[in-house]
């Protein structure tokens, strides 16, 4: 199976900033990584795909970056409604795997 | 626009079972690839199960191998998931979602998701 992980596992920020979460394959993944978001008691939202298409409907202050191993979303000015916990996704393979996720807490 | 809704969760007792289904509407589900995911809780989201737009081929996670079984009936636009010798930690929000683009495996329309607890 194809593990993955990010940094950092939590985060504080403030309305306006910048953040960046990285999520890293333990194998060769080429571009099939994805990022959700997910608020308390609501479903997982898309935001990217093929590790930097931005979903339709998504702001565009969401960006990816990366592949091979290495990827990373950027928040450039955050908003009080990306408070979340955030995860990554490797579709390379049909075995899916979610990275452990990142939480993203309002300073 | 696509909307997916779950039923069929509940209280069970370990080594117990339950099916889950899920009712699509607003695209073609016959043409999408779809999947299970689930999120214990104090937990993160963990895939489940995933099936091929056809019913083809199906895959899933080591954690349910041999006890969870995904199916769907293209006529009737239903996804199920039938989960045999439920064990405690398979207690968690079950969620469906729809394949973005035909085989894709990101899901870009989930439903709100059924809550299956597995206790004595």
């Amino acid at each position: 199976d194809i593990q993955m992980t990010q940094s950092p596992s939590s985060l504080s920020a403030s309305i306006g900033d910048r953040v960046t979460i990285t999520c890293r394959a333990s194998q060769n993944i080429r571009n099939y990584l994805n990022w959700y978001h997910q608020k308390p008691g609501r479903a997982p939202q898309l935001l990217i795909y093929a590790a930097s298409t931005l979903q339709s409907g998504v702001p565009s202050r969401f960006s990816g970056s990366g592949s091979g191993t290495d990827f990373t979303l950027t928040i450039s000015g955050l908003q009080p409604e990306d408070f979340a916990t955030y995860y990554c996704q490797q579709s390379y393979n049909p075995f899916i795997t979610f990275g452990p996720g990142t939480r993203l807490e309002i300073k | 626009e696509a909307q997916l809704v779950e039923s069929g969760g509940g209280l069970v007792q370990p080594g117990g079972s339950l099916r889950l289904s899920c009712a699509a509407f607003g695209f073609t589900f016959k043409t999408y690839d779809m999947g299970w995911v689930r999120l214990a809780p104090g937990k993160g989201l963990e895939w489940v199960s995933h099936i091929h737009f056809s019913g083809r081929d199906t895959y899933h996670a080591d954690s349910v191998k041999g006890r969870f079984t995904i199916s769907r009936d293209n006529a009737k636009s239903s996804l199920f998931l039938q989960m045999n010798s439920l064990r405690d930690e398979d207690t968690a929000i079950y969620y469906c979602a729809k394949a973005r683009l035909g085989s894709t495996r990101d899901y870009d329309y989930w439903g709100q998701g059924t809550l299956v607890t597995v206790s004595s």
